[in-house]
């Protein structure tokens, strides 16, 4: 079955630190993977999507199919990147499939 | 247009009654869905819509939950006979076919 693995429920960091949020998915063929944010008190936006290949926010993902992971780096955390991150996978239909879920604290 | 709208935000209820959720979303979107998220876990897909014919639903959607979208447009989540594990957030979002989701700010339901 199609799952989303983020191993993670708390990461906290000190501001200027790298973040490495982990995503891993089980899928045999070609999925979608995204990620999505939550900030506090806000609704669930799209962070960044893989085959956008973009940068958000300082923000990057690389899909590694043999991995069968989706990793969210930043190289240097700030505090406003506090928030509940998911990374989901759409993959033949239209749903997407959610990971738990991980939360970053960013510390002053 | 200000993105996807739910109401009410939050639902209180007792056991055995019936609940119902209003979603409307953007108004260009011809898809629209619901998820159901539980404390600590991620959203998990409940159906979803294309114009007003439901493709998909759930097994997690028991008999007890019925969903329309009867012109395209916004869309109602029915529960009947609520359960305490009913207690939830329900989240709608829209999209254009294979495009991002846009997701609303949810409905809490209290089950008592």
């Amino acid at each position: 079955a199609q799952r989303v693995t983020q191993p993670e429920k708390l990461l906290s960091v000190f501001k200027g630190a790298p973040v490495e949020l982990k995503c891993n998915y089980s899928y045999s063929g070609s999925p979608e993977l995204f990620w999505y944010v939550q900030y506090s008190r806000q609704r669930l936006q799209l962070l960044l999507r893989h085959i956008s290949r973009e940068s958000i926010k300082g923000f990057t993902a690389d899909l590694n199919k043999g991995e069968t992971s989706f990793h969210l780096k930043k190289p240097f955390a700030q505090e406003e990147d506090s928030a509940m991150y998911y990374c989901a996978l759409r993959y033949n239909t239209d749903k997407l499939i959610f990971g738990t879920g991980t939360r970053l604290q960013v510390f002053p | 247009d200000t993105g996807v709208s739910q109401d009410p935000r939050h639902k209180i209820t007792k056991r055995g009654q019936n609940v119902t959720f209003r979603c409307d979303p953007i108004s260009e979107h011809n898809r629209l869905y619901w998820y159901r998220q539980t404390l600590g876990q991620g959203p998990e897909f409940l159906t979803y819509f294309q114009n007003e014919a439901q493709l998909e639903k759930s097994r997690l959607l028991s008999d007890r939950f019925s969903a329309e979208r009867p012109k395209g447009s916004f869309s109602t989540l029915e529960i009947q006979r609520t359960e305490q594990g009913d207690s939830a957030m329900y989240l709608c979002a829209s999209s254009l076919a294979g495009d991002t989701q846009y997701f609303g700010p949810g409905t809490r339901l209290t089950v008592l």
